[in-house]
C-alpha cells in the first residue's frame, strides 16, 4: 500500500491554520497514524486511528478521513510544529510510510 | 517513565553482520509489540520489521526479508535485529518503537515510543 503526501513541503507562519494530505493507494479504513520529526530526533506519535488525539499532544493538532484521504490539520502553527511530519498505513504489511512534508517558517 | 535504549550500531562493511539491541523499561514489555524502523540519511521513515508480543509472528520489509532476523527476550525486556549479509542501502538510522493498541484490541494501531536510534553504516 502506497501512500502519497502533499505537498512535500511547505512555508507557513505562525498562527496560520495548515493541512497536510495522505493519500492511499487503497482503502486502509482509519489504520492510519501522523508522526512528527525534528531533525536529529525519533518521531513523535501525533494521532492515531487517523484521528484520536494522542495523549499529550496539543489540541491544535487533528486528524481526519477514511479510506483513502486523510489530512492532519494544525489549527494555529506555533514555532514549535515546525518539523517533518509523516503519515503511516498500518492495515496491511509491509506497512509504510508516506514521503514526508517539511513545514518551515514563511 | 517508558524508555528505548537502542545499541550495537556501527561501521560494518558489505556483506557484514551486526546486531542491534533495544532495552526496554517503564512498561510492560510482554504486553506489546515491538518494530524495528530505519531512516538512511536524509531520507524519510522506513518500516522494518515486527514482533508481536510474545514472539510468535515476525513480519519483515522486502527490502529485508531473508537477510534480517527480528527477536525479543522477554526475559530480559529486549528486542533484537539481527543484520546479516549487510549492503550500503541498509546505511541508517535504526529505531525501534512500541506498539499502541486500540481499546479491547492487540492490533497495532501506531508505534507511541521510540528509541533515540542507533547509527548502521555499511561501507568498505
Amino acid at each position: 500500500i502506497q501512500l502519497t503526501q502533499s505537498p512535500s513541503s511547505l512555508s507557513a507562519s505562525v498562527g496560520d491554520r495548515v493541512t497536510i494530505t495522505c493519500r492511499a493507494s487503497q482503502g486502509i479504513s482509519s489504520y492510519l497514524a501522523w508522526y512528527q520529526q525534528k531533525p536529529g530526533k525519533a518521531p513523535n506519535l501525533l494521532i492515531f486511528a487517523a484521528s484520536t488525539l494522542q495523549s499529550g499532544v496539543p489540541s491544535r493538532f487533528s486528524g481526519s478521513g477514511s479510506g483513502t484521504d486523510f489530512t492532519l490539520t494544525i489549527s494555529s502553527l506555533q514555532p514549535e510544529d515546525f518539523a517533518t511530519y509523516y503519515c503511516q498505513q498500518l492495515k496491511g504489511y509491509p506497512q509504510t510510510f508516506g514521503q514526508g512534508t517539511k513545514l518551515e517558517i514563511k | 517513565e517508558m524508555q528505548l535504549l537502542e545499541s550495537g550500531g556501527g561501521l560494518v562493511q558489505p556483506g557484514g553482520s551486526l546486531r542491534l539491541s533495544c532495552a526496554a523499561s517503564g512498561f510492560t514489555f510482554t504486553d506489546y509489540a515491538m518494530t524495528w524502523v530505519r531512516q538512511a540519511p536524509g531520507r524519510g521513515l522506513e518500516w522494518v520489521s515486527d514482533i508481536r508480543s510474545d514472539g510468535s509472528s515476525t513480519t519483515y520489509a522486502d527490502s529485508v526479508g531473508g537477510r534480517f532476523t527480528i527477536s525479543r527476550d522477554n526475559s530480559k525486556n529486549t528486542l533484537y535485529l539481527q543484520m546479516d549479509g549487510l549492503r550500503a542501502e541498509d546505511t541508517a538510522v535504526y529505531y525501534c518503537a512500541k506498539a499502541t493498541y486500540g481499546s479491547g484490541s492487540f492490533y497495532t494501531l501506531a508505534y507511541d515510543y521510540w528509541g533515540q536510534g542507533t547509527l548502521v553504516t555499511v561501507s568498505s
